[in-house]
């Protein structure tokens, strides 16, 4: 089944301490996104890859680091997380970035730090 | 800053009637998307139409686009208990290949 997959899908955590929510996608899909969902806000952009090993800023990547070692995969790290940071956490990815195709998304990881 | 705005923020209707749902955007468009999410869970693609285009279908689903007015409308018809969630509007298009979301329509059907 071409899903996008996200691990852990609850945390709870304290501020300072470092985390990583992992992002699979099985579409061999070039490119990849993570976006942030807080009430009031909608979805905001934090990263994006284009494809292995090229990674850029969305519009609020303050206090998030990303990587792409692999096609498939785009973990978010949180180096010092800080309880403005507590939000609803989606990655999504798509194929044939040229014609902005659609997007297909996990199902999300709710983020609190305390 | 999101550039999308849909309209209304809550709609609620009772189940087999149609529901609309308007969205505007500022900036030039590739497409213009619908997503739909029930409560906290992810975004799931609906459809997705093109800027030369100005009315698409898909089962239930009407999507309309008015590029000299910037606003996109999504009509789903006979609407259902199950219809009950979130829809946004996704302008595809902007830089970073990214897609500029609107805050959501809530949408609930009554049975």
């Amino acid at each position: 089944e071409a899903q996008v997959t996200q691990n852990p899908r609850y945390l709870i955590t304290v501020t300072g301490k470092k985390l990583t929510v992992t992002c699979s996608q099985n579409m061999n899909h070039e490119y990849m996104s993570w976006y942030r969902q807080d009430p009031g806000l909608g979805l905001r952009q934090i990263y994006y890859s284009m494809n292995v090993e090229v990674t850029d800023k969305g519009d609020v990547p303050e206090g998030y680091k990303v990587s792409r070692k692999e096609k498939r995969n785009f973990p978010l790290i949180l180096e010092s997380p800080s309880p403005n940071q507590t939000s609803l956490y989606f990655c999504a990815s798509s194929s044939d970035r040229d014609t902005y195709n659609e997007q297909f998304f996990g199902p999300g990881t709710r983020l609190t730090v305390l | 800053s999101q550039q999308g705005e849909e309209d209304p923020q809550a709609l609620s209707i009772q189940e087999g009637e149609n529901a609309t749902m308007n969205c505007s955007y500022k900036t030039s468009i590739n497409n213009l998307q619908w997503y739909r999410q029930n409560s906290g869970r992810g975004l799931v693609h609906l459809i997705l139409i093109r800027s030369n285009e100005r009315e698409k279908h898909s089962g239930r689903l009407r999507v309309t686009l008015d590029t000299s007015k910037k606003s996109s409308s999504l009509l789903i018809t006979a609407s259902r208990a199950a219809d009950t969630a979130s829809y946004f509007c996704a302008n595809g298009g902007g830089s970073n290949y990214k897609l500029t979301f609107g805050k959501g329509t809530l949408l609930t059907v009554n049975p």
